[in-house]
């Protein structure tokens, strides 16, 4: 089972500035790689997969990057809805693994 | 817009199964898997399994294996997950979702959510 490790687990950042979310997988999950949203109380959303692709809907404020075994979530302008926790999953090898999460918080 | 709505929490004693439903709208139900993953209280994700409601096949995850029934009723467009021998370390909270794209197993959108707890 291949082990997504995600860092920082929280990262407090000022609302307009940058956020950079890391995810590291344990082996090689080429491209093969998503990120998710999850709000309190809320269900996860899907915003990214293949590492770089953004779901419909997604503000394009959100990109991700990487390939292998590292991978990268950057949200250009942090709005107030973006302070959430987000997930990477990897698909590549089963079964799907996901990080344990890195909180974004406010500033 | 798709959606999906899953029945309401659940209180079971250990040993006891449980089984969650989620319904599907507005969309072909038969035509995209619909898998099941589930969040302990203040924890990650962990993914359990899937199910094709076209043709009622399945795969779960290893840790589940023995204990979990993913199945599904096309006429009322419904997916069903039975867990059974039940813990407490099963509480947690039970979602469904579509799969996104027919080429990558990741999943959106969701379900609000089904809280099982375990409890003596």
């Amino acid at each position: 089972e291949i082990l997504m490790t995600q860092s920082p687990a929280t990262l407090s950042v000022s609302p307009g500035e940058r956020a950079t979310l890391s995810c590291r997988a344990s082996q090689n999950v080429a491209s093969r790689l998503a990120w998710y949203q999850q709000n309190p109380g809320q269900a996860p959303r899907l915003l990214i997969y293949d590492a770089s692709t953004r779901a419909t809907g997604v503000p394009a404020r959100f990109s991700g990057s990487g390939s292998g075994t590292e991978f990268t979530l950057t949200i250009s302008s942090l709005q107030s809805e973006d302070f959430a926790v987000y997930y990477c999953q990897q698909y590549n090898n089963w079964p799907d693994t996901f990080g344990q999460g890195t909180k974004l918080e406010i500033k | 817009q798709v959606q999906l709505v899953q029945s309401g929490a659940e209180v079971k004693k250990p040993g006891a199964s449980v089984k969650v439903s989620c319904k599907a709208s507005r969309y072909t139900f038969t035509g995209s898997y619909i898998h099941w993953v589930r969040q302990a209280p203040g924890q990650g994700l962990e993914w359990m399994g899937w199910i094709n409601p076209n043709s009622g096949g399945t795969d779960y995850a290893q840790n589940f294996q023995g204990r979990v029934t993913m199945t599904r009723d096309t006429s009322i467009s419904t997916a069903y997950l039975e867990l059974s021998g039940l813990r407490s370390d099963d509480t947690a909270v039970y979602y469904c979702a579509t799969q996104y794209t027919t080429t990558a197993t990741v999943f959106g959108p969701w379900g609000q959510g089904t809280l099982v707890t375990v409890s003596s």
